[in-house]
């Protein structure tokens, strides 16, 4: 079965550069949510789009901005970079409100 | 801001035992979910739990979900090495987004 797509995998790049992350749901999911997980730590929700609308926000810097396009797959663009940027970014799918799959996830190290 | 606390953080158990994992919150969720995440992946689905005093099995994983829908728990029987990972509880309410538990990193030793 199809799974959520995530590229790149990983992601190196230097403070103040700018880094997009790309997310391609499961085939018919209309649903996307972007995660961030430091290390040690649990999925902390950035933001959501159902429909190619936001949904919900959570705890997402001013410096990211996301958007679902109209195939609905989304993209996370993050500016001015960071130490603290350096996580596992993860996307997940879902068909409406129901159960979310995660993809494999884009590890992005800010250096 | 809604909170869900695991527990144990870690547990580390012989092949063969049982266990229980517990997820709690002072909040009521919409419906709840429990994952598996190795190092480095993506957390993978085990169940969704939506009723209260719901009770789902999955092989040798027996999942409940509370009757005010605040808690739930997951019972591993005859726990084997391919069991070892990280768990995590998931609570959904509001627009659906999910609050995370703080986890369970379960070791089974051979």
């Amino acid at each position: 079965a199809a799974g959520v797509i995530q590229s790149p995998r990983h992601l190196i790049k230097e403070k103040r550069e700018t880094a997009t992350l790309k997310c391609y749901p499961i085939p018919r999911h209309d649903t996307v949510y972007w995660y961030q997980q430091g290390p040690g730590q649990d999925p902390q929700f950035l933001i959501s789009f159902y429909e190619k609308m936001q949904s919900d926000k959570g705890s997402i810097p001013d410096r990211f901005s996301a958007q679902q396009f109209s195939d609905y797959h989304s993209e996370l663009n993050m500016s001015s970079l960071e130490l603290g940027d350096s996580a596992l970014y993860f996307c997940a799918s879902s068909l409406g409100w129901t159960e979310q799959y995660f993809g494999p996830g884009t590890r992005l190290t800010v250096t | 801001t809604q909170l869900l606390e695991q527990s144990p953080q870690f547990l580390s158990i012989q092949e063969g035992e049982n266990l229980t994992v517990y997820c709690n919150s002072s909040s009521v969720f919409s419906s709840l979910q429990w994952y598996r995440q190795e190092p480095g992946e993506g957390p993978v689905l085990l169940v969704t739990v939506v009723t209260g005093g719901e009770v789902k099995k999955l092989k040798r994983l027996t999942f409940q979900f509370g009757d005010a829908r605040k808690d739930s728990s997951l019972h591993i029987t005859a726990a084997q090495p391919g069991d070892t990972g990280l768990y995590l509880c998931a609570g959904a309410g509001g627009n659906e987004k999910l609050t995370f538990g703080t986890g369970t990193r379960l070791t089974i030793i051979p």
